[in-house]
Parts: structure tokens; C-alpha cells; sequence
């Protein structure tokens, strides 16, 4: 039972590269989520996919593609990353009501992405 | 938007002593959580607590959600709980999926 698996754990792009950060989640959870979280202040949603097939804007969008590949897996990709991407990316998945967890969320280890 | 905010910034304890932190939300919810990061950078879920008390082991959470507060106990504290704890709390709806995050109360336990 791994939870919300995250790869890769470490990132080191160039400005201009590209990347895709990979998140799946075992727990047949419908709602999966992509945060960033910098230094003071706190996490910050970029994207989240309520069910397979769809996708929305979270707070800080601009500079970011998602796709939900299917239930498992969803992923997130920077066209051509810039020195203020630079931070820890965390995927998020969130329960579906029972056991002790409830509706919350499962977060997976975390990404941490530098560009220079 | 919904505004969360946590106290205190900082605590240090000593290892055995109790605390308390305290999370206000600016508007009502639906979903309010507590996470502790460790560390190392994992987050944990501690509570899903959108309303009343919930308690595992030495810790314990309380909603007053019309009164737009929630409470995290932590008793007989260990080192173990050093990190910072989280806040987080939002409404589903038309925008399910934002739970705003408050900025932690980062916790030091001292042996």
C-alpha cells in the first residue's frame, strides 16, 4: 500500500527546459491535487482533477500544465521552466469518506525542483 | 476567499509538556484539516475535522465551525513531534478543490 507515489524525488533544470513531475496514487481516490510549497508562505494549489478526465485551476496556474491519465496517475509539466518555479512540488489525493482519514488528503513525498 | 490563520508562529516545549494551537478560518467550511510536516518534509495527515472532537493517542483536534475555530492538542509532547503543523480549510462546492493552507506553527520539542 504506497499511498501517492511522486517522481522524480530531485530536479535540477536549466531556464527554458522542460519537465513533467509524475504523481499515482493506489487508493482509488476520484480527486487528486498539485500544491507548490515556498519558503513563508505555506502550500498553494496549482491544479486539481475532481475526477478521471478533468482538471481545473487552482491559486497559481500560469506557468504549468496538468493531464489525469487516468484514475491513477496525474501528472504535471512545466513547457519551459524559469527561476521562480524553483521550489517543493506536492501531489495530494483526497479520500472518499471512510476510515479514519475521512475526505482528507493523502500527500505524496514531495518534488524538490531548482532552476537556474 | 477563505483566510486561515494560525497561532503560534513558533513553539518550543519541553519534552513531556502540553500545547495547544489554534487555527481561524475567515468563512464557513466544509473541510478542515490538520497536517504535520516533518523534518524531512512529509506531510500527514493528522485530522479531517470539519466539525466536533476527534482524538488519536496523544493527539486530539476541535471544530467549532460557527464559531470559525479549530484547536490541535498535543499532550505529553516527544521529540518526534518537532515539525510544523498545518491548517487547512475550505468548502466543496463549485471549487472543491482549493483548501486554503494557514502558514504553521512550527513546534521544536527539546529532550
Amino acid at each position: 500500500n504506497a499511498g501517492v507515489t511522486q517522481t522524480p524525488k530531485f530536479q535540477v533544470l536549466k531556464t527554458g527546459q522542460s519537465m513533467t513531475l509524475q504523481c499515482a496514487q493506489d487508493m482509488n481516490h476520484n480527486s487528486m491535487y498539485w500544491y507548490r510549497q515556498d519558503p513563508g508562505m505555506g502550500l498553494r494549489l496549482i491544479y486539481y482533477s475532481a475526477s478521471e478526465g478533468t482538471t481545473d485551476k487552482g491559486e497559481v496556474p500560469n506557468g504549468y500544465n496538468v493531464s489525469r491519465l487516468n484514475k491513477r496517475e496525474f501528472s504535471l509539466r512545466l513547457e519551459s521552466a524559469a527561476p521562480s518555479q524553483t521550489s517543493v512540488y506536492f501531489c495530494a489525493s483526497r479520500g472518499g469518506g471512510t476510515g479514519r482519514v475521512g475526505y482528507g488528503y493523502t500527500f505524496g513525498s514531495g518534488t524538490r525542483l531548482t532552476v537556474v | 476567499g477563505i483566510q486561515v490563520e494560525q497561532s503560534p508562529p513558533d513553539l518550543i516545549l519541553q519534552e513531556g509538556a502540553n500545547s495547544t494551537l489554534r487555527c481561524n478560518f475567515s468563512d464557513s467550511v466544509n473541510n478542515l484539516q490538520w497536517f504535520h510536516q516533518n523534518p524531512w518534509g512529509q506531510l500527514i495527515n493528522l485530522f479531517y475535522i470539519p466539525s466536533g472532537t476527534k482524538q488519536n493517542g496523544r493527539l486530539s483536534a476541535t471544530t467549532v465551525a460557527t464559531e470559525r475555530y479549530s484547536l490541535l492538542y498535543i499532550s505529553s509532547s516527544q521529540t518526534t513531534d518537532s515539525g510544523v503543523y498545518f491548517c487547512a480549510a475550505g468548502s466543496y462546492g463549485g471549487s472543491q478543490g482549493n483548501l486554503i493552507f494557514g502558514k504553521g506553527t512550527k513546534l521544536s520539542v527539546k529532550p
